[in-house]
């Protein structure tokens, strides 16, 4: 079975601190993302990345930034956290697919992130 | 731009009812993926099915069936005789390929409740 593990399931900062949040994916999988999940938004994707070193902004990359040193880990970083950043994070992989995107993503448990 | 949207917020019915959560999306592409995810209380998202926009066959598994009508752009899910356990929230999502990478746009979730 694919697995996604996120360090953290619950995480409590203050405004203005750097937080990391990690991600690791044992599946060999060349593709990860970030997604924010929050009420009555659904997920929306902050960052991804479908090689080693290589990132795409995703929907809403602002206030962020991520790091892929090693195929299966995949961080987000949140330079200077504030209150509209409480969320829950949300990561994921996925194998390469055709150009349409047919792969499933698989996704890990979610980190809930709160900034006070 | 992609686009899915799931008016329905919120759903409870009591066990055994058939319940039906409706998806819209929308996509200049003609072709395209299209999927179900369910996150039960624990937070991890679930695939449940994929359909690419070739294959317009409806689809059942179990007490689960989906409806692709690409006339109207919907992709809707329906569980039959419903139990406590189908109580999350489901979440239909839109791929969109890039460089093979799947960028999934989701759509704002439908929290469904199974009262016993």
């Amino acid at each position: 079975d694919v697995k996604v593990t996120q360090s953290s399931r619950y995480l409590v900062k203050r405004t203005g601190e750097k937080v990391f949040l990690e991600c690791v994916q044992d599946m060999d999988h060349e593709n990860m993302f970030w997604y924010r999940q929050d009420p009555g938004l659904g997920l929306r994707l902050i960052y991804f990345s479908y090689d080693v070193k290589m990132k795409e902004k995703g929907d809403i990359p602002e206030g962020y930034s991520v790091s892929r040193e090693k195929k299966e880990r995949f961080s987000l970083i949140l330079e200077s956290a504030s209150t509209n950043q409480t969320s829950m994070y949300l990561c994921a992989s996925s194998l390469d697919g055709p150009a349409h995107g047919g792969t499933e993503a698989f996704f890990g448990q979610g980190t809930r992130l709160t900034v006070v | 731009a992609q686009k899915v949207t799931q008016a329905q917020t919120e759903i409870s019915v009591v066990e055994k009812e058939d319940v039906t959560l409706d998806c819209v999306y929308e996509t200049r592409d003609t072709t395209y993926y299209l999927f179900w995810y369910k996150q039960p209380p624990s937070g991890e998202l679930v695939f449940l099915i994929r359909r690419n926009s070739f294959d317009e066959q409806n689809e059942i598994s179990g007490r689960y069936s989906w409806n692709f009508q690409k006339s109207t752009s919907s992709f809707n899910f329906t569980i039959t005789a419903s139990q406590v356990v189908d109580s999350a929230v489901y979440f239909c999502a839109l791929s969109e390929g890039i460089q093979g990478a799947q960028k999934l746009v989701f759509g704002q979730g439908t929290r469904l409740t199974i009262n016993p």
